[in-house]
This record gives structure tokens, C-alpha cells and sequence, in this order.
């Protein structure tokens, strides 16, 4: 398919495990962008990469977090000795435009993560 | 850093009636406002944004209006449809040094057949 694909969709782990989740933007897409969505709540920035290289991780909410970009393809959003806190959707999104630029953002359907 | 606030959270209207979302921004310096739409089980997807200079933009059914002095935006659907239910985010891109998105909270709008 043409869009963004996130995977896995739904993950359920234990207090304590190690997460990887993936996201395979939009062939051609410089940009490319992870968000945390809690249950009932906005979209709460991660991370962003321009290519491979990530000027903007403001967002990440501990050191447990981290992410990594292969290129301008894949990207993986690991999060290490997980918490229930942590428990969320986490969306990726991509665009042909760099961040600060006007223009849409492509979401994927996002990967739901139950800590337990 | 830019603050996206969005009103209501819930909002539930008639088929066929208007639907308003609105929303304030912070940052003076914001030039760009798009809004999302989020269907269950989906990510977001544009539907509609506006920047800085001009007031007003239409797609059919649905409008977004911008007041820069008054710092805040809205979302306007006309003649209803069921299919219409979603959660809306409206947000914000400022012009400094951090230019991200910021969104607002949401508002999850439920059409009544």
C-alpha cells in the first residue's frame, strides 16, 4: 500500500519488558514523525527525524525512550523497562516536507501498546 | 513553546445541523492551522487548514475561520452527516525556533441520526 504502516497494531507487554515498534513512512517522505496518544487525549509529540538524523527529541518523555531511522525509511520507537504509564497508541506520521514547513502530515493507523 | 487549547471536548448535534469547534493558540507567531479528523481505529487525516493570511477558507461542507488578533481558529461543518462522527484536533504551527505542531486535545463529535 501506498500509506504509512505501523506494526505491530496491538502489543501487550509486561511491566518491565522491552517494546520495539516500527513505522514504514511514505516512499519519498524526508520527514517523519512519532506521537503518543493516551487514551481520550491529544496527540503528544516524540520525535522527529529529517532523514536519518533526528534534530528535534524534546518530546521524549524519559531516557527510556529512544528512537532510530534508517535512511528515509524505516524508522523503530523503543521503549525500555516499559511502565504502565506508557500505555497509549503511538502514531507515526510522515511528509515529502521537512518539520517547520507548512503541509500535511500522513498518519498511520498507529500501534497500541497495553502495558500490564 | 506554542499551548493549543480546544473546546468542546464532546460535542453531539442533530443530522443535519452546523457543528462549531474552536480552538486559541498561544504563540503570536503561528502561521499555519490545520484540522484532523481521527475516525476509531484510524490515524488522523487532514481534512482542511488555513494559514496566517487569510481569514477564511471552505472545502463543501465544512469551513475554518481565523482570528490572528484574538489568537484563535474554528472549525465549522455544515449539514451534518452520520458519517461526519469522529474525533476532530485542530492545531497550531509556530514560526520560531521549535516549529512543530502542536494539537489541541480534541473534540469527539457524535452526528445523531
Amino acid at each position: 500500500g501506498a500509506g504509512v504502516s505501523q506494526s505491530p497494531s496491538n502489543k501487550v507487554t509486561e511491566k518491565g519488558k522491552d517494546v520495539e515498534l516500527r513505522c514504514d513512512p511514505i516512499s519519498g517522505h524526508t520527514a517523519l514523525y512519532w506521537y503518543r496518544q493516551r487514551l481520550g487525549q491529544g496527540l503528544e509529540f516524540l520525535i522527529y527525524f529529517q532523514g536519518n538524523s533526528a534534530p528535534d527529541k524534546s518530546g521524549l518523555p524519559s531516557d527510556r525512550f529512544s528512537a532510530e531511522r534508517t535512511g528515509e525509511s524505516v524508522s523503530t520507537l523503543t521503549i525500555q523497562r516499559t511502565q504502565q504509564e506508557d500505555s497509549a497508541v503511538y502514531l507515526c506520521a510522515s511528509s515529502p516536507k521537512g518539520s517547520g514547513i507548512a503541509g500535511e502530515l500522513f498518519f498511520g493507523e498507529g500501534s497500541r501498546l497495553t502495558v500490564l | 513553546g506554542e499551548n493549543v487549547e480546544q473546546h468542546p471536548s464532546t460535542l453531539s448535534v442533530q443530522e443535519g445541523d452546523s457543528a462549531v469547534i474552536k480552538c486559541t493558540y498561544s504563540d503570536s507567531a503561528s502561521n499555519y492551522f490545520p484540522w484532523y479528523k481521527q475516525e476509531l481505529g484510524k490515524g488522523p487525516q487532514l481534512i482542511i487548514d488555513i494559514r496566517s493570511n487569510v481569514g477564511e477558507k471552505k472545502d463543501q461542507r465544512i469551513a475554518v475561520t481565523l482570528n490572528k488578533t484574538a489568537k484563535h481558529f474554528s472549525l465549522h461543518i455544515t449539514e451534518t452527516q452520520p458519517e461526519d462522527s469522529a474525533v476532530y484536533f485542530c492545531a497550531a504551527l509556530s514560526s520560531g525556533s521549535a516549529r512543530q505542531l502542536t494539537f489541541g486535545s480534541g473534540t469527539q463529535l457524535t452526528v445523531l441520526p
